[in-house]
């Protein structure tokens, strides 16, 4: 079974620029998170989405956005570019709400902002 | 709020011997899961062990077992026969449900194996 694929592995973007990171989870996993790492921070939660619905953000602007599709595939969006947001932002699948299962995570998206 | 603390952000041991990683949390839920992953240099996060809060037993995978001390709310791993292949960030990480459908890292491990 193919693992969690996202895509554009690698991302340089400018400052005010926008962009959109693409996740497709492990087939028949339904829940979709996103994390975002740096050095500084760690590992930050950004957002959860569960049958096309978010049901839970974490504490980021409202810059940081995301959906989910039918098919469980989601993106996540980034408005107005700032050079902060230069991280890797991984996404990781689980079959029903994280709570009964384990999340797996993807490769990720190096993003660079200049 | 959770949180997860690691307090030992570098860690080294000879190859084919033990170590042991730890990993302190807090949570008010009665109901919740713990994690150890592992991201080797390649920044593929991949999971190693996984604790369900009500079950007792620590739970063991091949060279990867956990001592989990409920009370204490301490998680710590042990990775027995060290192996060139076990350098990596290591990051402890709590779920506990209750509707926040989120994972909370620790600040991680990162574990050399010298040959």
């Amino acid at each position: 079974k193919a693992g969690v694929t996202q895509t554009p592995r690698y991302l340089i973007k400018t400052r005010g620029q926008q962009v959109t990171l693409s996740c497709s989870p492990i087939s028949g996993h339904r829940s979709v998170s996103w994390y975002q790492q740096t050095p500084g921070q760690g590992l930050q939660f950004l957002f959860e989405y569960f049958s096309e619905t978010q049901r839970n953000k974490g504490n980021f602007p409202g810059r940081f956005s995301g959906r989910q599709f039918s098919n469980s595939r989601s993106e996540m969006n980034v408005s107005t570019l700032e050079l902060g947001d230069s991280a890797l932002y991984l996404c990781a699948s689980s079959i029903s709400p994280p709570s009964t299962d384990t999340q797996y995570f993807g490769p990720g998206t190096r993003l660079t902002v200049l | 709020a959770q949180t997860v603390t690691q307090s030992q952000p570098e860690m080294s041991v000879q190859e084919a011997e033990t170590v042991t990683l730890s990993c302190t949390y807090d949570t008010s839920e009665s109901n919740y899961y713990l994690f150890w992953y592992k991201q080797p240099p390649s920044r593929q996060m991949i999971l190693v062990i996984r604790q369900e809060a009500y079950k007792q037993q620590n739970a063991t995978e091949n060279r990867f077992s956990v001592n989990f001390q409920k009370a204490a709310k301490s998680f710590s791993l042990k990775i027995s026969d060290s192996q060139l292949g076990d350098t990596a960030m290591y990051f402890c990480a709590l779920y506990s449900g209750a509707g926040s459908y989120q994972l909370t890292f620790g600040k991680g491990t990162k574990l050399s194996v010298i040959p």
